[in-house]
C-alpha cells in the first residue's frame, strides 16, 4: 500500500518568509509525527496528533510553529518568519492505531521536505 | 544523563564480519523498544521491535536487558548494504505514543 507522502520534496525560502509542509499519513494511521533532523544530528521531535486528542506540541522550538491535523489524516506544519536555523529535514511519521502492542508503535516515515532558509 | 545513549561509532568492520551495538536508556518504566536504519540523506525505517524475549530476523538479532536498561543488535555476516546508521528508539513510560530517539550508530562494512 502507499506509505506516508510529503511535499515539497526541497523548498528554499528567504529568510522572514512563511513555509507550509504537507504529510499524507498511511490511510488508517491515527498517530501522526512530526520531527526535523539537521545535517548530521539526530531526530528532532516537534508534535505529535493521536486521533481527536489535543495534540502533543512540547517539541515546537518557538511560537512561529504550528501544525494542524484536519479530518484525522493530512497534516501542514507551517513555519512563520523563517529563520536560517530553521534548515533542516522535516521528517512526518505515522503510526497505526491505539493499542498496547509493540508494532502500534512503530513508525513509518515519508521521505522528508529539505528546507534551506537563505 | 541522556534518555537514550549510543555509541555514535563509527564501526568499521570488513564483509563477513559479526557486529553489535547497545543502547542504553534511562527510564526504568519505558515499555517499547526498537532498532531503525537511517542510510544516508534518507529517513529512518524500521528494521526490528525489541521483544523482551529478545527477537532474530535472519541475520539480525536484538535483546532486551530490562535490569541492566540496554538493548542490543547483532548484525552477523556483514554485507556492505548494512552500512547505515542504526538508531535506538524507546517509548517515553506514561505516554506510550512518544518515541524517543538515539543520535545512532555508525556502521561502515568494508569490502
Amino acid at each position: 500500500g502507499a506509505g506516508v507522502s510529503q511535499s515539497p520534496s526541497n523548498k528554499v525560502t528567504e529568510k522572514g518568509k512563511d513555509v507550509e509542509l504537507r504529510c499524507d499519513p498511511i490511510s488508517g494511521h491515527t498517530a501522526l509525527y512530526w520531527y526535523r533532523q539537521s545535517l548530521g544530528q539526530g531526530l528532532e521531535f516537534l508534535i505529535y496528533f493521536q486521533g481527536n486528542s489535543a495534540p502533543d506540541k512540547s517539541g515546537l522550538p518557538s511560537d512561529r510553529f504550528s501544525a494542524e491535523r484536519t479530518g484525522g489524516s493530512v497534516s501542514t506544519l507551517t513555519i512563520q518568519r523563517t529563520q536560517q536555523e530553521d534548515s533542516a529535514v522535516y521528517l512526518c511519521a505515522s503510526s497505526r492505531r491505539a493499542g498496547n502492542s509493540a508494532n502500534s508503535y512503530e513508525q513509518y516515515f515519508g521521505p522528508g521536505t529539505r528546507l534551506t532558509v537563505t | 544523563r541522556k534518555e537514550v545513549e549510543q555509541d555514535p561509532g563509527p564501526f568499521n568492520v570488513p564483509e563477513g564480519a559479526t557486529v553489535a551495538f547497545n543502547c542504553t536508556y534511562s527510564n526504568s518504566a519505558s515499555q517499547s523498544f526498537f532498532w531503525y536504519r537511517q542510510d544516508c540523506r534518507k529517513e529512518p525505517k524500521l528494521l526490528m521491535s525489541v521483544y523482551s524475549s529478545g527477537n532474530e530476523d535472519g541475520r539480525f538479532t536484538a535483546q532486551l536487558n530490562r535490569a541492566s536498561q540496554y538493548i542490543s543488535l547483532l548484525i552477523r555476516d556483514s554485507k556492505l548494504s548494512d552500512s547505515a546508521t542504526y538508531l535506538c528508539v524507546v517509548t517515553l513510560a506514561g505516554n506510550n505514543r512518544k518515541l524517543i530517539w538515539g543520535l545512532g550508530t555508525s556502521l561502515a562494512v568494508n569490502p
